[in-house]
C-alpha cells in the first residue's frame, strides 16, 4: 500500500531556530499534501495545503510566513517552522491522497519541543 | 474548519465490555473514516466507511453511518485494554484536493 515517510519524528529545538520537517510519498505521486497540527489531547487541526509546483494555501489563522511549506516535487513536501517559540511546540503530521485510493495516507508525525 | 463531532469526549469502560462513540458531521461527504491514535503516535485507518453505505464491520469493530443524520457510530466490542486510545472521525469530500476533516475524538480508556 501507499506509504508517507515524515522526517524526522521529534525534535527539540531552542526559541529562535527554524525545523524542517519533511512528508514524502513512498510509492505513489502526490500533487496535493495536507499538513495538520495537533496540540496536547486536541484534535488535528489543517494547517495548509501544499500543491506540487504551486503555493500553498493556508487556513485562516495559519501565518503563512512563519510556516513555509515547499511542494518543490510530486513526492516531498517540506513544513518549515521558522523562528520557532514554545507555543509552536506541537505534533505535525503530513497527508497525501493518492488518486487511485479513496484513503489518505498520513505521516507518523512530528514531535516538535521548543524550549 | 473542525466539522465533526465526537460523542463522548470521553469514554472510560472496563475490559469486555462495549465501547460506542458517536460522531456528527454538517456537510455532504464521500466517505467516512475512523482512525485511532495512541497517545503522542502518528495515526491508524481503522476502518472507512461510503456515503451509500449504511453498516460496516472489520473485526471487532462495527461502523454505522447515517447519512440523513449527518452521523456515525462506531462500536468496539469486547474491549481490551490495549483498545486504550484516542478514536477520531475524519470525513471525506473526496474531491481531488479536499483533506479530511478531523472530528475533536473520544479518548477511551479500558481498564484491566
Amino acid at each position: 500500500g501507499a506509504v508517507v515517510s515524515q522526517h524526522p519524528s521529534r525534535v527539540i529545538c531552542k526559541s529562535g531556530t527554524s525545523v524542517k520537517i519533511e512528508c514524502r510519498s513512498l510509492d505513489f505521486q502526490a500533487t496535493t499534501m495536507f499538513w495538520y497540527r495537533q496540540f496536547p489531547k486536541q484534535s488535528l487541526m489543517l494547517m495548509a495545503t501544499s500543491n506540487e509546483g504551486s503555493k500553498a494555501t493556508y487556513e485562516q489563522g495559519v501565518e503563512k510566513d512563519k510556516f513555509l511549506i515547499n511542494h518543490a516535487s510530486l513526492t516531498l513536501s517540506t513544513l518549515t517552522v521558522t523562528s520557532a517559540h514554545p507555543e509552536d511546540s506541537s505534533f505535525y503530521i503530513c497527508s497525501a491522497r493518492d488518486r487511485s485510493n479513496e484513503k489518505l495516507f498520513f505521516g507518523s508525525g512530528t514531535q516538535l519541543s521548543v524550549l | 474548519s473542525q466539522q465533526g463531532e465526537e460523542d463522548p469526549q470521553a469514554l472510560s469502560i472496563q475490559e469486555g465490555e462495549n465501547a460506542t462513540m458517536n460522531c456528527s458531521y454538517k456537510t455532504s461527504i464521500n466517505n467516512l473514516q475512523w482512525y485511532r491514535q495512541n497517545s503522542g503516535r502518528g495515526l491508524v485507518h481503522l476502518i472507512l466507511i461510503r456515503s451509500n453505505e449504511r453498516e460496516k464491520h472489520s473485526g471487532r469493530l462495527r461502523v454505522t453511518l447515517d447519512t440523513s443524520k449527518k452521523s456515525s457510530s462506531l462500536l468496539i466490542t469486547a474491549s481490551r485494554a490495549a483498545d486504550t486510545a484516542s478514536y477520531f472521525c475524519a470525513t471525506d469530500a473526496h474531491s481531488g484536493n479536499t483533506p479530511l476533516v478531523f472530528g475533536k475524538g473520544t479518548r477511551l480508556s479500558v481498564i484491566a
